[in-house]
């Protein structure tokens, strides 16, 4: 079984959509992470989730709408779809919060705006 | 906020060779991890070194943390094919809930 799971893998979308992507993870993991990794594969935290609660927003537009429904899943949606969007975004857990937790990444989910 | 910095941005090995990959960053850290990402696939976790820890081995892999110079460095030992991929470290901020990924070092390794 999928330990992190992501839905879609492939997302191609028009400018000005609004999108979704979802996560789960079957772990039993308390904290869920969204990341953006961008063409150059820098890799950057967006959002983190522990129990349910958001913990970490960094700078992202407010396009960008996390929502955990229950400690197994951190879906991400996009309002308006820009160009610059165009990233791969993973999902992760760790067992609890904090820098000395293993993370567990999902494959990813390729977006694709044009 | 603060980022690994890996070095060198790529490296090309044949099989058989050690690959030794770098990582610097600015702040006080609590631990550094190091992740693989294969082509097209999420990050995988490879191997914690922790403030107080100098050396650490896992398999073919070997890590050191030198806080005093804000630096780390994987060692692959005897790399193969199937070692090719990118590889990311991550420091965490001391009081801060997660981590924060380097740009990573592509390393490819030719049969």
């Amino acid at each position: 079984d999928t330990a992190v799971s992501q839905t879609p893998k492939y997302l191609v979308t028009q400018m000005g959509n609004d999108k979704s992507i979802k996560c789960e993870q079957n772990l039993g993991h308390d904290t869920m992470y969204w990341y953006k990794q961008d063409s150059k594969k820098f890799l950057k935290i967006m959002f983190s989730y522990n129990n349910k609660e958001l913990i970490i927003n960094e700078t992202v537009p407010n396009r960008f709408s996390p929502k955990s429904p229950d400690k197994a899943h951190l879906n991400l949606h996009i309002n308006s779809l820009e160009l610059g969007d165009s990233a791969v975004y993973f999902c992760a857990s760790s067992h609890q919060r904090g820098g000395q937790e293993t993370q567990y990444f999902g494959p990813g989910t390729r977006l694709l705006v044009l | 906020s603060q980022q690994g910095e890996e070095d060198p941005q790529a490296l090309s090995i044949q099989e058989g060779e050690n690959a030794t990959m770098n990582c610097s960053y600015k702040t006080s850290i609590n631990n550094l991890q190091w992740y693989r990402q294969n082509s097209g696939r999420g990050l995988v976790h490879l191997i914690l070194i922790r403030s107080n820890e100098r050396e650490k081995h896992s398999g073919r892999l070997r890590v050191t943390l030198d806080t005093s110079k804000k630096s780390s460095s994987l060692l692959i030992t005897a790399s193969r094919a199937a070692d090719t991929a990118s590889y990311f470290c991550a420091t965490d901020l001391s009081g801060y809930s997660t981590l924060t990924f380097g740009k990573g070092t592509m390393l490819l390794v030719s049969p």
